[in-house]
């Protein structure tokens, strides 16, 4: 069973710092890896995906990494905004089904 | 596109009741997900179905839960009797053949029953 772990929990940083959020996972037998955002009282907002065959993502000030043989991906979200306080989850994908990290909860204080 | 609707947004019931939840996927989309989310659990998928069929429901906890999938523009999840262990928020989400391609979720149906 594929197991998902998004280190740390909770992150707090002033405005304008680089933020970066962790998730490793067990299986490396993966299809794909999809961050999502999750703000307080609602849905899931897609925001990466990264197929098994590559290395890395990039949109606009975010970039996610994938490293499928160690079992590790990782966002960046360059140049923090306090709009971007939420909760981010990893999730990956093996064919159909995805399993999500618990996510990393972050404020960026203005 | 409106993305994925679901409805209603928010549910209020008494244990025992039955609570039909309802969601709309984007168009053209083959696939559709119900998940649950809890602070226990995180996110779960419930049942997975594919052009309108029920492909993996391992994930459905108990006879109490059964879902449908009458055409490609429209699901029910429904929960009969409803317990106060079943207080969550459900999700669904769409794609189209989601081996590698992204899920998209809708705003979720928060249940409570008390």
């Amino acid at each position: 069973k594929q197991e998902v772990t998004q280190i740390p929990a909770a992150l707090s940083v002033p405005e304008g710092e680089n933020l970066v959020l962790n998730c490793s996972f067990t299986d490396s037998a993966i299809y794909n890896l999809q961050w999502f955002r999750q703000d307080p009282g609602k849905g899931l907002t897609s925001l990466l995906l990264i197929q098994s065959s590559q290395r890395e993502q990039t949109s606009g000030r975010l970039n996610a990494s994938l490293d499928k043989s160690s079992g590790r991906s990782t966002l960046y979200i360059a140049a923090s905004q306090p709009g971007d306080s939420a909760t981010y989850l990893c999730a990956v994908g093996n064919d159909y089904k995805l399993s999500f990290g618990a996510g990393t909860t972050v404020t960026v204080r203005a | 596109d409106a993305g994925v609707i679901q409805s209603p947004r928010h549910e209020v019931t008494e244990m025992g009741q039955e609570v039909t939840l309802r969601c709309k996927p984007i168009s053209g989309h083959n696939s559709l997900f119900w998940y649950r989310q809890t602070m226990m659990r995180g996110l779960e998928l419930l049942i997975y179905f594919n052009n309108n069929v029920p492909i993996d429901d391992s994930g459905m906890p108990e006879d109490r839960f059964s879902a449908k999938m009458p055409n490609a523009s429209f699901s029910t999840l429904k929960i009969q009797p409803s317990e106060p262990r079943d207080s969550a928020v459900y999700f669904c989400a769409s794609s189209f053949n989601p081996g590698g391609n992204e899920q998209f979720f809708g705003p979720g149906t928060r249940l409570t029953v008390l």
